[in-house]
């Protein structure tokens, strides 16, 4: 079975651009959430998807937004970047956002590295 | 809320050595904990979990971590280290809220396993 497939694994962007990131989840998965790292702020939540809905955002700007389509893979968007916005961009799938028998664990991507100059 | 604090953003080892990587956690509600491995420009796997079974969880590659719920603990441990062990270690705590379950991940612990 494929495990979840980043793409592209690195990019370079210059300030004020935006920027799409593409996830395919695992088969079968439906919820698929996404991780912001950084050296100084460690992991941090942006958002789930499942069923093609926002689940759960976390604390970040309007510049990042998401999506989900009907085959449940995702794409993230950064608009007008910001030198602050260089990371490394995870996704991750779970076979179920909710319900018996999840219990969040996630299965990653290799990331997306985002270099904003 | 839930929280998780990694003691110890650093921890080194000589090989074949004992691995102890400490995390202790916050949550409101009885909460799902895991351990996750990161090695270099990939992404994270999945070591072991603890989902209220057995509270001592073995996982991949030797490792293990005992649930002490007195302690609000999930400490990871190896018996003896491998070079190949060196890596970045997550620890995430992971309960209901809004009908999903969104882990949250402590800084990280990077091991470093010297010959």
């Amino acid at each position: 079975k494929a495990g979840v497939t980043q793409t592209p694994r690195y990019l370079i962007k210059t300030r004020g651009q935006q920027v799409t990131l593409s996830c395919s989840p695992i088969s079968g998965h439906r919820s698929v959430s996404w991780y912001q790292q950084t050296p100084g702020q460690g992991l941090q939540f942006l958002f789930e998807y499942f069923s093609e809905t926002q689940r759960n955002k976390g604390n970040f700007p309007g510049r990042f937004s998401g999506r989900q389509f009907s085959n449940s893979r995702s794409e993230m968007n950064v608009s007008t970047l910001e030198l602050g916005d260089s990371a490394l961009y995870l996704c991750a799938s779970s076979l179920t956002s909710s319900g018996r028998g999840n219990t969040g664990e996630l299965f990653f991507g290799e990331g997306s590295r985002l270099t904003v100059l | 809320a839930q929280s998780v604090t990694q003691l110890g953003s650093h921890v080194s080892v000589s090989e074949g050595a004992l691995v102890l990587l400490r995390c202790n956690y916050s949550s409101s509600v009885p909460p799902y904990l895991f351990w996750y491995v990161q090695y270099p420009n990939q992404g994270l796997q999945l070591l072991l979990k603890y989902t209220s079974a057995a509270t001592l969880v073995k996982g991949i590659n030797g490792f293990e971590a005992e649930f002490k719920k007195s302690e609000t603990s999930f400490h990871l441990t190896k018996p003896s280290a491998h070079m190949s062990d060196a890596a970045e270690y997550f620890c995430a705590v992971s309960a209901p809220s809004g009908g999903s379950y969104i882990p949250t991940f402590g800084r990280g612990t990077s091991l470093i396993v010297h010959p």
